[in-house]
């Protein structure tokens, strides 16, 4: 159980041109997702926090206008990066937590996005 | 504030043992996590502690104390395969996870 799927698994854009991503709970429900973005060698860096039905919470630093996060149903949240350029070329990770039960905080991570934009 | 301190790199040889560290300040505590990170993929689950002492799941054991504000993860009959980055997070106020830099084990043969 507590399967998170990511889809797509990697993409390449042109610079200027808007990405989708999205992120699923297979078999849970998700009031709460979160995005993250990975450069090479560094560490998992929090972008946002999605709440269904709400606005999401963004980290310092992080452009709301550029980094469209939509949460609008318990297992679907979607982040779009909007005119992508290539400093933008990084892993992103959704995760979910199930608060449906026995909540303590764990998160679900999908298996990531690689965007490449050239 | 909240913080969490985790050494940011660490060799070892296959078949020895290794224990990986953290501390942690956090307002609100409703426990510790540990994943591991392969290069290029997303954290997995390891262990979850939320009263003291010693969680041990086969090779791998986790350490809670929370009047200090410590864990370790103690890995054991080491593994090329565990050459990975063991990211440290707490669960502080709300459920919300505050997570470390993460550690890069590197496993030597």
């Amino acid at each position: 159980g507590a399967v998170v799927s990511q889809h797509p698994s990697w993409v390449i854009c042109k610079s200027g041109t808007s990405v989708k991503i999205e992120c699923r709970s297979l078999d849970f429900q998700a009031t709460t997702m979160f995005w993250y973005r990975q450069f090479p060698k560094q560490s998992l860096m929090l972008m946002a926090t999605s709440n269904e039905g709400s606005k999401a919470t963004y980290e310092q630093g992080v452009e709301k206008d550029k980094f469209l996060i939509n949460h609008a149903s318990l297992t679907l949240s979607t982040l779009t990066v909007t005119s992508a350029h290539p400093e933008d070329s990084s892993f992103y990770i959704c995760s979910a937590r199930d608060v449906g039960g026995n909540d303590r905080g764990e998160q679900y991570f999908g298996p990531g996005t690689r965007l490449t934009v050239t | 504030g909240q913080n969490i301190d985790q050494p940011t790199e660490m060799t070892a040889t296959e078949g020895a043992i290794v224990q990986i560290n953290c501390t942690y300040q956090t307002s609100g505590f409703n426990g510790l996590f540990w994943y591991q990170q392969h290069a290029g993929e997303a954290p997995t689950f390891l262990s979850y502690n939320v009263l003291d002492g010693l969680e041990e799941k086969g090779r791998f054991s986790s350490f809670l104390s929370r009047s200090k504000g410590y864990s370790y993860l103690l890995l054991k009959e080491l593994q090329m395969k565990d050459s990975a980055s063991y990211l440290c997070a707490a669960s502080g106020s709300n459920y919300q996870l505050i997570w470390g830099a993460g550690t890069k084990l590197i496993i030597k043969p």
